[in-house]
């Protein structure tokens, strides 16, 4: 168990739809990271939020978005779903930013787009 | 643009031999990360390599960076079947602001008796 908590594990829907994937980071970490991991793209970074603010950014799409809040929770935001995204989307998390220390993943969410 | 190259993506194994796992990158970085994933789990931080010549090892799993290269090895010594998984090998380009980790494609592992 990484400590790194997502809900839901699983989250089908429809195409055009808006869904919210929540994550709380480990005890104690600061900085939370969400990825993507499909068939045809692998894992890839998305964003990263240290202590409420945005930190660094990937390949994250203008209808994603993503929050860090006070108690340092943080959400990802998909919108206007397209089938494409159906994926399995985790969120990491780790001490501080600029750290050595490695990143700790969560189950993470399997997304499905019908 | 960074790209991380695992190589081989697939390897079968023998129990009891020995194998190694290829990850080059293509831009400077001294940090690189080896993640282990289970079917349909999460990722499993195996190894933290920070500087040239770093090597760690854990169990059958020893794991070195060479930056000149740009490569780093995970070498897998007297296969066994718990070893079965696929195998990440991930480049961090952190800067000041924060960290990104850029994921290699993973090389799924197979231990067959």
């Amino acid at each position: 168990d990484s400590g790194v908590t997502q809900t839901p594990k699983h989250l089908i829907t429809a195409t055009g739809q808006r869904v919210t994937l929540r994550c709380s980071p480990r005890s104690g970490d600061l900085s939370v990271y969400w990825y993507q991991q499909s068939l045809d793209q692998g894992l890839q970074f998305l964003i990263q939020y240290y202590n409420g603010e945005e930190r660094a950014k990937g390949n994250i799409l203008e209808r994603f978005s993503a929050q860090q809040f006070p108690d340092l929770h943080s959400e990802l935001n998909l919108s206007s779903l397209e089938l494409g995204d159906s994926a399995l989307y985790f969120c990491a998390s780790s001490e501080g930013t600029y750290s050595n220390q490695p990143q700790h993943f969560g189950d993470g969410t399997r997304l499905s787009i019908l | 643009e960074l790209k991380v190259e695992q190589n081989p993506l697939f390897l079968s194994m023998q129990e009891g031999k020995n194998y190694t796992i290829y990850c080059n990158y293509s831009t400077t970085s001294d940090r690189l990360y080896w993640y282990r994933q289970d079917p349909g789990k999460s990722l499993e931080s195996l190894f933290v390599l920070l500087s040239n010549g770093a090597v760690k090892q854990e169990g059958r799993l020893m794991a070195s960076l060479d930056t000149k290269a740009r490569l780093s090895t995970l070498h897998i010594t007297a296969a066994v079947h718990d070893l079965s998984a696929t195998y990440f090998c991930a480049v961090d380009t952190a800067k000041a602001a924060g960290n990104k980790l850029t994921f290699g494609g993973g090389t799924r592992v197979l231990v067959k008796p």
